[in-house]
């Protein structure tokens, strides 16, 4: 059964530290995604990626970095930068980026601060 | 940047009332996507309107994209208990991005 494996489901954030979300697809799709969700505030798009050894910046990319190492993966890291990572965190992944692909989403993970 | 607005932000509508949202863009959109989230859930893609006054319709949603092609809208007839959710507005836009609204909560009192 094809689809998209975020991990964990819940994640605690300690000051200072560096914690890492997983999110895998074996959809085959060519473009990944990340989102933050806050309450009231839509999805706003933290990173994509549109192949393998490549990702671009989304409008909130501060405090955040990504890696694309395989087609599969597209693992979030929440750096000691952002100040303000308590949120729910939404990976996606589409055939390719273009804006008439529509995206796949994982069940997400929540992020809260210790 | 370009952003695309969606009204309401909360609707609590009884069991069998129609709803509707609505979206709109400063700019004109290459397509329009509509999604759907249940509580505690993720977004679920539902469906994708490309063309200049395009309507579809799924059972008791319809889905409309502006003449212009900068609105769109979502209504849903005789609401249920099964329709509570969020519901987003996704559009493509010029550089090729897909651009959310901010999302319509739906509650409905049975």
């Amino acid at each position: 059964d094809g689809g998209i494996t975020q991990s964990p489901k819940y994640l605690f954030r300690k000051e200072g530290q560096n914690v890492t979300l997983s999110c895998e697809q074996n959809l085959n799709h060519d473009a990944m995604y990340w989102y933050r969700q806050d309450p009231g505030q839509g999805l706003r798009l933290i990173y994509y990626s549109q192949i393998v050894n490549d990702f671009q910046k989304g409008d909130i990319a501060e405090g955040y970095s990504v890696s694309r190492e395989k087609k599969e993966s597209f693992p979030l890291t929440v750096t000691s930068a952002q100040k303000n990572p308590t949120a729910f965190y939404l990976c996606a992944s589409s055939i390719t980026d273009l804006p008439n692909q529509p995206q796949h989403f994982g069940d997400g993970t929540r992020l809260s601060i210790l | 940047g370009q952003q695309v607005m969606q009204i309401p932000q909360y609707q609590h509508v009884q069991e069998g009332e129609d709803f509707t949202t609505y979206c709109n863009s400063s700019t004109t959109l290459s397509n329009i996507q509509w999604y759907k989230q249940r509580p505690g859930g993720h977004p679920v893609f539902l469906i994708q309107l490309v063309k200049s006054g395009e309507v579809k319709k799924q059972k008791r949603l319809t889905f409309q994209f502006g003449e212009a092609k900068k609105n769109s809208s979502l209504h849903i007839t005789a609401t249920q208990t099964t329709d509570v959710g969020t519901y987003f507005c996704a559009g493509g836009n010029q550089g090729g991005k897909l651009i959310f609204g901010q999302g319509t909560e739906l509650s409905v009192k049975p």
